[in-house]
């Protein structure tokens, strides 16, 4: 079965704008999580939606924000990026708790 | 709260050796426990997972690990170093086995590159 799709893989932006990234779990997984890979901070958790819900979150400012739609599938929005929010965004899905598929994750530049 | 340790930043190893890649973790429940490794410009792909089942767990392209509750430890393991598993390496602990409340979430250590020599 297909894994954990994230789109688009790279992207740059410049600071102040806004940006959204996808994923689309693995078919059956109904709950998607977001981390955060810097080489300063390592990974960090983000977020996760079950069933559309938001049941958890990390501790991001409210520039980060994800929703979940109906299908499972998955968007986090960064608003008025900054130097600092450049990193790859990895996307994981689980059936019901802990993510164990990840995603090739989305290479954001933020210039 | 949860904390994972991973000690040892960068382990070098020549090929066919042994493979130790050591991971601590502190969890005030029983937790769920994770070896996930990650190449280069890729995401992360689990290698194994500890469940609270059995305390040795056996993962893809020939890993192990031990979970050792009186040491708190969870380090993983290969008999034979191969080229390809030249990586980075991430422990991972989570509570949501143990019904807390951490839904998605897990803690990483640092992470540890393995270098294999020919």
């Amino acid at each position: 079965k297909a894994g954990v799709t994230q789109t688009p893989r790279y992207l740059i932006k410049t600071r102040g704008q806004q940006v959204t990234l996808s994923c689309s779990p693995i078919s059956g997984h109904r709950s998607v999580s977001w981390y955060q890979q810097t080489p300063g901070q390592g990974l960090q958790f983000l977020f996760e939606y079950f069933s559309e819900t938001q049941r958890n979150k990390g501790n991001f400012p409210g520039r980060f924000s994800g929703r979940q739609f109906s299908n499972s599938r998955s968007e986090m929005n960064v608003s008025t990026l900054e130097l600092g929010d450049s990193a790859l965004y990895l996307c994981a899905s689980s059936l019901a708790g802990v993510g164990s598929a990840f995603g090739s994750g989305t290479r954001l530049t933020v210039v | 709260a949860q904390s994972v340790t991973q000690l040892g930043s960068h382990v070098s190893v020549s090929e066919g050796a042994l493979v130790l890649l050591r991971c601590n973790y502190s969890s005030s429940v029983p937790p769920y426990l994770f070896w996930y490794v990650q190449y280069p410009n890729q995401g992360l792909q689990l290698l194994l997972k500890y469940t609270s089942a059995a305390t040795l767990v056996k993962g893809i392209n020939g890993f192990e690990a031990e979970f050792k509750k009186s040491e708190t430890s969870f380090h993983l393991t290969k008999p034979s170093a191969h080229m390809s598993d030249a990586a980075e390496y991430f422990c991972a602990v989570s509570d949501y086995g143990a019904g807390g409340t951490s839904y998605g979430k897990l803690t990483f250590g640092q992470g540890t590159i393995l270098t294999v020599h020919p």
